[in-house]
């Protein structure tokens, strides 16, 4: 089964809003990472954030991590066309070798 | 962009035939995974491999099979097609397994009739 779920499944936002989505997990993890797939491509990271670190940094990204709540958000902030993507959460657990995907959430830009 | 290349990017065949799908890689990565996309579903790990010849199952692995020889190529075979594996395949590569980021392949579109 899934371990990541995000929410919304979709969101629609005017450019120069931001965009919030949010990811729940269900075990301990070593660390959580953020993709953006664009229709059609592959999966491209975004950012990673251990289970040590409560946030994290990236251009117009910011990542937060609640351990206690089991729980990620990706904020991007000042929406552009550019943005509208399909965006992942994914989560790695301790002493393993793979990484276990959300259902995604699809973010629209309106210009 | 990462090194890696998938083939065929597109592919319709009928049931009951074999495929095999291929990634090729040029970083000289130690893993590399073998994902399906579908629609509500996300990405699920059909298998995985950790060094040459190293291989295991992921959470949807019935169906397929995988071979690694070299480093940088890791095969994935359908041994008997069928249409609940019409989807789209993704393959990708790490470094250091699920520590640090992966990088993606563009995809292979499969038809299944």
């Amino acid at each position: 089964s899934q371990q990541g779920e995000e929410d919304p499944q979709a969101l629609s936002i005017q450019e120069g809003e931001n965009a919030t989505m949010n990811c729940s997990y269900k075990t301990s993890i070593n660390n959580l990472q953020w993709y953006r797939q664009n229709s059609g491509r592959g999966l491209v990271h975004l950012i990673l954030i251990r289970s040590n670190e409560r946030e994290k940094h990236s251009g117009r990204l910011r990542v937060t991590l609640d351990t206690s709540k089991k729980s990620s958000s990706l904020l991007i902030t000042a929406s552009r066309a550019a943005d509208t993507a399909s965006y992942f959460c994914a989560t790695a657990i301790y002493n393993d070798y793979k990484l276990s995907f959300g259902a995604g959430t699809t973010v629209t830009v309106r210009a | 962009d990462a090194g890696i290349t998938q083939s065929p990017r597109h592919k319709v065949t009928e049931t009951g035939t074999p495929v095999t799908l291929r990634c090729h890689q040029t970083e000289n990565h130690r893993y590399m995974y073998w994902y399906r996309q579908d629609p509500g579903h996300g990405l699920r790990l059909i298998h995985y491999s950790y060094g040459v010849k190293d291989t295991d199952k992921g959470e949807v692995s019935d169906g397929y099979s995988v071979s690694r020889s070299k480093t940088e190529d890791f095969l994935l075979t359908l041994e008997s097609a069928t249409s609940s594996q019409t989807s789209v395949y993704f393959c990708a590569i790490s470094g250091q397994g699920s520590s640090t980021e992966a990088f993606f392949g563009q995809g292979t579109r499969l038809t299944v009739v």
